[in-house]
């Protein structure tokens, strides 16, 4: 099935680092979001963007919506071994369309 | 306040069995979609409803069915299981008005065929 690029695919850092992933799209997209998984749960949303070029906050976590529409940004700062997981991208496109599709997963891997 | 939930959390069907799978929104939110996640992929969209509609759905086959309820629970539906479609089925809620907006998901339901 369809799925954005996302990058990098995972990554090891170490605690109190900061933390820069990406998601591109071939296509425009009107929404984003940002999910964090853990291990055998369910994605929980971290931030949803709706404008390009809007940079929204959520404690250390900073999203960008690109200016192009066709990619986004997601920074931690001062990792901590909590943020362990995996992160997704989801994008929605034209209206009328109701689907989100979603991104290959970055692995954030924190070393203490 | 009670977030999304989802049932069975597990489950283990053979080759050829059907699998019913159910889900409640958040209180007020009229949207429910459905989501398969394979092991070490994003979710793949397989349908949304709204208000009892269905409003979209994504490319997987007609053994794949659901419906919304008037309390907007809903079902996903799987007949003729393959070995293939064990997945993690994920559930999400949203408030669904002009467009699907915030998606807020359960914790799914492990599904394994064999």
């Amino acid at each position: 099935g369809q799925q954005l690029n996302q990058s990098p695919q995972s990554m090891f850092i170490q605690e109190g680092e900061d933390v820069s992933m990406n998601c591109t799209s071939s296509s425009i997209f009107n929404t984003w979001l940002w999910y964090k998984q853990d291990p055998g749960e369910g994605p929980v949303l971290l931030i949803a963007l709706y404008k390009a070029g809007e940079l929204t906050s959520n404690g250390r976590l900073t999203a960008q919506f690109g200016t192009t529409r066709k990619d986004s940004f997601l920074n931690i700062s001062a990792s901590i071994p909590s943020d362990v997981g995996i992160y997704f991208c989801a994008g929605q496109g034209a209206s009328g369309t109701y689907k989100y599709i979603f991104g290959t997963g970055t692995r954030l891997k924190v070393l203490a | 306040d009670a977030g999304v939930t989802q049932s069975p959390t597990h489950l283990i069907k053979t080759r050829g069995q059907h699998v019913t799978l159910r889900c409640s929104p958040i209180s007020g939110h009229k949207s429910v979609s459905w989501y398969q996640q394979v092991l070490g992929q994003g979710p793949q969209f397989i349908f949304q409803y709204y208000e009892k509609e269905e409003r979209g759905r994504g490319n997987f086959p007609d053994r794949f069915s659901a419906r919304q309820f008037p309390n907007y629970s809903s079902e996903l539906n799987v007949n003729a299981l393959l070995l293939g479609d064990s997945a993690l089925y994920l559930c999400a809620s949203s408030l669904g008005r002009l467009n699907t907006g915030e998606l807020f998901f359960g914790e799914g339901s492990r599904l394994t065929v064999l």
